[in-house]
């Protein structure tokens, strides 16, 4: 229950493409869902986040899709750039805890 | 403000060998993490702490330890090295641990146990 399955696990993508990751949870405690963007050979970085109170953060060109009843939340890139080939996170966290459960990542590639 | 390093960047152990992955932060964060990434598998948390002096468990502890002496430093040990923990080690720190709080990551160090 305490897991967050991603998918998929890779995806190619042409320029000006829209690229969507998705992610789905168990947990109804979880209250905080990150998304984590990391390039080759370094760190993760947060991208952007969203609590449950809302169906949708934008931010640029990176849109977060949340779907409380069928506990799932998204991840959009529009008019995805080579730029944007890395590897992306999902996670989630509960309120009361210092812990995020990551997804397993999704390999973007978006093609020149 | 360099954020968080760590090192070293690579290492190769021998099984049964022993070592320790530095990481430090430089933002006066209180909480710090180690995470390992296994390809395909994601972040899986060791040990966090939530401040100098005080650490936790995380998912995947076995085969190591920590310890927190300064607000700033983090070290991760592994004593007896076996081919399982061949992985990528990322330390993070956030200010106060909220669930909102961003948690900032190291590059990585690379290790391979052979």
């Amino acid at each position: 229950q305490q897991q967050v399955k991603q998918s998929p696990q890779s995806l190619i993508v042409q320029k000006g493409g829209i690229s969507i990751i998705n992610c789905a949870y168990e947990n109804t405690a979880f209250d905080y869902f990150p998304w984590y963007q990391q390039f080759p050979g370094k760190g993760p970085a947060l991208l952007i986040a969203i609590r449950p109170d809302v169906s949708e953060k934008k931010e640029g060109r990176f849109t977060i899709s949340f779907n409380k009843s069928a506990k799932q939340f998204s991840l959009h890139i529009m008019d995805s750039q080579p730029g944007d080939s890395a590897t992306y996170f999902c996670a989630a966290s509960t309120s009361g805890t210092y812990k995020y459960i990551f997804g397993t990542g999704t390999r973007l590639k978006v093609l020149a | 403000n360099a954020g968080v390093t760590q090192t070293p960047k690579f290492r190769i152990l021998k099984i049964g060998q022993s070592m320790t992955l530095q990481c430090t932060q430089d933002m006066n964060h209180n909480y710090m993490y180690w995470y390992r990434q296994d390809p395909g598998m994601g972040l899986k948390l060791i040990y966090y702490s939530v401040g100098a002096g005080i650490t936790d468990k995380g998912e995947v502890p076995n085969g190591y330890n920590v310890s927190r002496s300064t607000t700033e430093d983090f070290p991760l040990r592994l004593e007896l090295a076996a081919p399982s923990q061949t992985s990528v080690y990322f330390c993070a720190s956030s200010y106060s641990g909220g669930k909102t709080d961003t948690q900032y990551f190291g590059p990585g160090t690379r290790l391979t146990v052979l």
